[in-house]
């Protein structure tokens, strides 16, 4: 087994702060995935990553950016956050292989003054 | 495009009484699509409940079933008698998409089972 966690729990932020999210596992996976959950809107892919040092942007790739400096982590930044923003961010891995199943993190809620 | 619809919530039912979530979808761009559904208990992180990567075939977990029907383009999700603990917020998935790591995934359709 394996466990993803995710850093921090709570972030609240002020408009316009550039605010990251991290995201470890220890499932040796080489595919990691960033979402934002939105009420009554599902997940959407903000970006996700195939192996080290990889990105490739998601549908909702505008205003974040990514990195993947390890395989074990990815982390996602906020370039500038936007008053009144409140959403969960959630952070999956897989193993790639012909789409395996998709092991998620407990999830970052971000709120935005 | 490709897309999954599913029932909107919340959906409310007794304990023991029989459950039906629809989830349809729409795979133009994916030739043999993957279908999936994924749970959140409350208090727990999204988590696979079963899937199914073949026409025709069926998944079952903790008492619940799907069934991936290609002509109907359905994979509705059923249990006969749900429990208070099945009070949950489920998603339907289809994957991967033309580039083999894109899983889409519907809107969420939030359980609760009153005892």
């Amino acid at each position: 087994g394996g466990i993803i966690t995710q850093t921090p729990k709570f972030l609240i932020g002020q408009e316009g702060q550039k605010l990251t999210l991290k995201c470890q596992q220890n499932f040796n996976h080489d595919t990691m995935y960033w979402y934002r959950q939105d009420s009554g809107k599902g997940l959407r892919l903000i970006y996700y990553s195939i192996t080290e040092n990889d990105l490739q942007k998601g549908d909702l790739s505008e205003g974040y950016d990514a990195s993947r400096e390890k395989k074990s982590s990815f982390s996602l930044t906020v370039t500038s956050a936007q008053k009144n923003e409140m959403a969960v961010f959630l952070c999956a891995s897989s193993s790639g292989q012909n789409q395996d199943t998709q092991y998620f993190g407990p999830g970052t809620r971000l709120l935005v003054l | 495009g490709d897309s999954v619809t599913q029932t909107e919530g919340p959906v409310t039912v007794s304990e023991s009484e029989s459950l039906i979530i629809n989830c349809t979808y729409s795979a133009t761009s994916i030739a043999y699509p993957n279908l999936f559904w994924y749970v959140r208990y409350p208090g727990e992180g999204l988590q696979l409940l079963l899937k199914v990567i073949t026409a025709g075939q069926k998944g079952s977990s903790r008492g619940f079933e799907a069934t991936y029907n290609k002509e109907t383009t359905s994979f509705h999700l059923q249990k006969a008698s749900v429990q208070e603990s099945d009070s949950a917020v489920y998603y339907c998935a289809l994957g991967p998409d033309t580039n083999a790591y894109k899983v889409i995934f519907g809107k969420g359709t939030h359980l609760h089972v009153l005892p």
